[in-house]
């Protein structure tokens, strides 16, 4: 059954440093995708990066870009440069031919002055 | 692009009374979802439609529980006979039908709270 992990419940970081969130996933799919999203206090999931499961290079965005170890089946988002806005909660999901996002359970990131 | 619209923001109700929710797709998106999420908990998938379909069910979903999305566009999510339990946060997304990179954009969100 496939199924996210992310095992940071929070994390801390410094304003203009850079961050690591963890997200472990297990499928027996060989086609899948994975994806973060933001969730501000607001409530609104705001999607931020997608990774195909046959993507050589990793993927980026901005200042997000996603650590893809396919063998470990990881799937860690990096934040670069980290700002005071970028305080929320984080979720990895993952698609695979079940044709549904499934989410982890997050880790709430908080960006301090 | 006006985005996912969901009505109410808020919903405060007694157990055993029924509600109803209202979700606005992004208009060209032919996908809408439904997900179910608690407090310190991931959204939990709940059911899905590709036009006016409904594809899929989740078996979490009792049968208290049922969705439309009559012409395609628009969709409802009732709740009969609230529990409890029922309290959380609905969540409505939509999206374009285009493999695994399908990206769902989702609206801000339904919290109901069951007295």
């Amino acid at each position: 059954a496939q199924k996210i992990t992310q095992t940071q419940p929070g994390m801390f970081v410094q304003e203009k440093e850079a961050v690591t969130l963890d997200c472990t996933y297990d499928t027996s799919d060989q086609s899948y995708g994975l994806f973060w999203y933001k969730q501000p206090s607001s409530g609104e999931m705001i999607f931020l990066i997608y990774q195909g499961s046959y993507d050589e290079q990793n993927a980026t965005e901005g200042r997000y870009s996603l650590n893809f170890q396919k063998a470990r089946k990881s799937a860690n988002l990096v934040i670069s440069a980290s700002q005071l806005g970028d305080s929320a909660m984080y979720f990895c999901a993952m698609r695979d031919n079940t044709d549904k996002l499934i989410f982890g359970t997050g880790t709430r990131l908080q960006v301090f002055p | 692009d006006t985005g996912v619209s969901q009505d109410p923001r808020h919903k405060i109700t007694k157990r055993g009374q029924n509600v109803t929710f209202r979700c606005d797709p992004i208009s060209e998106h032919n996908r809408l979802y439904w997900y179910r999420q608690t407090l310190g908990q991931g959204p939990e998938f709940l059911t899905y439609f590709q036009n006016e379909a409904q594809l899929e069910k989740s078996r979490l979903l009792s049968d208290r529980f049922s969705a439309e999305r009559p012409k395609g566009s628009f969709s409802t999510l009732e709740i009969q006979r609230t529990e409890q339990g029922d309290s959380a946060m609905y969540l409505c997304a939509s999206s374009q039908m285009e493999g695994r990179g399908e990206k769902l954009f989702f609206g801000s969100g339904t919290q109901l709270s069951v007295l």
